[in-house]
């Protein structure tokens, strides 16, 4: 049984460009969460969707993210216009009934 | 007030010594209580689960829940410098999933 599935593990951006990331639940799960975690800190709530809604986004910033788990295919995590800022890790985890979650490996934005 | 308070560490023992990793809540109404052991650029790993006070244990790992005093711990005997890695408690309640900042422990060999 795969784990949750993320890509890409490293990303680089310039300022301005956009950044896209992808995960793939595990098999069965239809809960996915995104955190995002700073160096030093710890993981950081942004957004909790089952398929083809958003049930929470109160971690999300309100302009330049977004974030969808579509019908089919993975969820993607969205960020427009990136800022030196936004460089960090963003784990995806997915939950089959909403009592434990499995993370994924992460992926590294680097915003040059 | 954080739903979820973490002893920060950080935390350096000899091989071979027992370790334990604390976190409080604020909810009386959570209901999971998670362990997660992440390694320097990877993702958190599940290391324990449970949902019921008193002691779970797996191997060298005992997680152990007082709902009373709203208190999780870990404990980890016979340490390895394996086991050095940042540890993350969680709580689930409502629709989310709240992390405690992580504990760094470092098992000197």
């Amino acid at each position: 049984n795969a784990g949750v599935m993320q890509n890409p593990r490293h990303l680089v951006r310039r300022r301005g460009q956009e950044a896209r990331l992808r995960c793939s639940p595990m098999k069965g799960h239809s809960h996915v969460y995104w955190y995002r975690q700073l160096p030093e800190e710890g993981l950081k709530f942004m957004v909790y969707l089952q398929k083809e809604n958003i049930i929470d986004e109160s971690g999300m910033p309100k302009e330049r993210f977004s974030a969808e788990f579509p019908k089919e295919g993975p969820s993607i995590l969205r960020i427009q216009q990136v800022v030196r800022g936004d460089s960090a890790a963003y784990f995806c985890a997915s939950s089959p009934v909403l009592d434990t979650i499995y993370f994924g490996e992460g992926s590294w934005l680097t915003v040059v | 007030q954080k739903e979820v308070e973490q002893d920060p560490g950080p935390l350096s023992v000899p091989e071979g010594a027992i370790v334990s990793l604390n976190c409080t809540y604020s909810n009386s109404a959570f209901q999971y209580f998670m362990w997660y052991r992440q390694y320097s650029r990877k993702g958190p790993e599940l290391l324990m689960y449970t949902y019921s006070s008193g002691n779970k244990e797996d191997g060298r790992f005992t997680a152990q829940v007082d709902k009373s005093s709203k208190y999780i711990s870990l404990f980890i005997r016979d340490s390895q410098p394996s086991d050095s890695a940042t540890y993350l408690c969680a709580i689930f309640g409502g629709n989310q999933f709240y992390f405690g900042t992580g504990t760094s422990l470092t098992v000197i060999p």
